[in-house]
């Protein structure tokens, strides 16, 4: 069974621009959440998707970043614009259910850095 | 991070045990998760602690005491791959608040 895929692995952007990343996660999984760890720092919780609707976006640091999720298989984070404190590596998890506490399985992530 | 504490390094020699204690906020408890993350890879799943007591699997434990807000991951046998850091994650309401981590560097 494949695990939870992201793309890219690595992505260089300046100030300014935009930056996509995307997350496949395991099949049947309806639960997709993204992370990110900045430099030093925790991984923190960003947002909760099930299905296709966000259950959750507490951890969004702001409107400059947009979570989708359309048809409930993949997701995308984009960042627009980019500022320097973007900088760090955005995880990407999935479960298959919420049935009172489910596991998490964690994608690679993508290493994002703003310069 | 978030009231969740556990040690930021920690050295054991091949072989040995060693223990890496969490200890985090009670309030909005729905389990404790253990996960290794080798640098540049993926978190990795080890254990999960809903209840009170110990949870073995493998050279790998976990305890936790839900009244003390605390739990240790036990690393018996240790080997040279168990260089890693290792994650203590609270489940509060299926989003998982983590520590800052442990190294854990395995000498020989």
């Amino acid at each position: 069974e494949a695990g939870v895929t992201q793309f890219p692995s690595h992505s260089v952007i300046e100030k300014g621009q935009t930056v996509t990343l995307r997350c496949d996660p395991i099949s049947g999984h309806d639960n997709l959440y993204w992370y990110r760890r900045v430099m030093g720092k925790e991984i923190k919780f960003l947002l909760h998707f099930v299905k296709e609707s966000k259950q959750d976006e507490s951890g969004m640091p702001n409107n400059r970043f947009l979570a989708e999720r359309t048809g409930g298989t993949y997701s995308t984070l984009k960042v627009q614009p980019a500022e320097l404190e973007d900088s760090g590596v955005y995880f990407c998890a999935s479960s298959y259910g919420t049935a009172f506490t489910d596991t998490q399985y964690f994608g690679p992530g993508t290493r994002l850095t703003v310069l | 991070g978030q009231n969740i504490d556990q040690p930021t390094e920690m050295t054991a020699t091949e072989g040995a045990i060693v223990q890496i204690n969490c200890t985090y906020q009670t309030s909005g408890f729905n389990g404790l998760f253990w996960y290794q993350q080798h640098a540049g890879e993926a978190p990795t799943f080890l254990s999960y602690n809903v209840l009170d007591g110990l949870e073995e699997k493998g050279r790998f434990s976990s305890f936790l005491s839900r009244s003390k807000g605390y739990s240790y991951l036990l690393l018996k046998e240790l080997q040279m791959k168990d260089s890693a850091s290792y994650l203590c994650a609270v489940d509060r309401g299926n989003k998982l608040v983590f520590g800052a981590g442990t190294i854990l560097r395995v000498k020989s």
